[in-house]
């Protein structure tokens, strides 16, 4: 049974990196595009971004390029960096597991709730 | 960017109810659209893929339907377990591009 576990820094300050890292065990890391969705307080979901285990990498244009995403095959893991962050960038961050065809999310990680305050 | 519409953006039903939750495209992406349960506190949940399909382990009161710019998440009868935020997702896998709709929250009367 496939299992996404994340963890990171929860309280980060203005202009300062977000780094979240997110663990893949029990299934195949190949094949899938590895995913960081994020939800704000009492909003909706945004896709940040993807990546599949040749390194290929899509992100949100909405972000302006703020968005690194990176993998490390050999430990089943993929991470996400996000600059410049101001209070905005507050939410819930999940890992999720992308299908390649029908790009549905079947898989989730269990959420980094990110707090951005001075 | 292709932008979602969901409604109602809330209701309330009692158990054993039908409920229907309604999702619109701002245009035309065939059937690259997929239903989640969220409930709080708790990470998304896929219920549906492609419009129309099941996922596995997912109860068959759950009922997706839809094609084109509408589309359509149907409980044929609401149990104490549904009550949740339900959200539409569209996919542009050329780009690729995921855009989730705003989400309709299910309350039981």
């Amino acid at each position: 049974q496939v299992h996404l576990q994340q963890w990171g820094a929860g309280l980060l300050k203005p202009a300062e990196t977000l780094s979240l890292t997110c663990a893949v065990s029990g299934g195949s890391f190949s094949g899938y595009f590895w995913t960081w969705i994020r939800q704000p307080p009492g909003k909706g979901l945004e896709w940040i971004g993807e990546i599949n285990h040749t390194g290929a990498t899509k992100s949100n244009p909405s972000l302006q390029g703020r968005v690194t995403i990176s993998v490390d095959t050999s430990k089943n893991q993929f991470s996400l960096n996000l600059r410049s962050l101001s209070a905005a960038d507050t939410a819930v961050f999940y890992c999720a597991r992308g299908w390649p065809t029908l790009r549905a999310f079947d898989i989730w990680g269990q959420g980094t709730v990110v707090t951005v305050s001075s | 960017d292709i932008q979602m519409t969901q409604s109602p953006s809330s209701l309330s039903a009692s158990v054993g109810d039908r409920v229907t939750i309604t999702c619109q495209a701002s245009q035309d992406i065939r059937t690259h659209l997929n239903w989640y349960q969220q409930k709080p506190g708790k990470a998304p949940k896929l219920l549906i893929y492609d419009a129309s399909y099941l996922q596995t382990g997912v109860p068959s009161r759950f009922n997706g339907s839809g094609f084109g710019a509408d589309f359509t998440l149907t409980l044929s009868s609401l149990q104490p377990e549904d009550i949740a935020t339900y959200y539409c997702q569209q996919y542009d896998d050329f780009l690729p591009s995921f855009t989730f709709g705003p989400g309709t929250k299910v309350n039981v009367k």
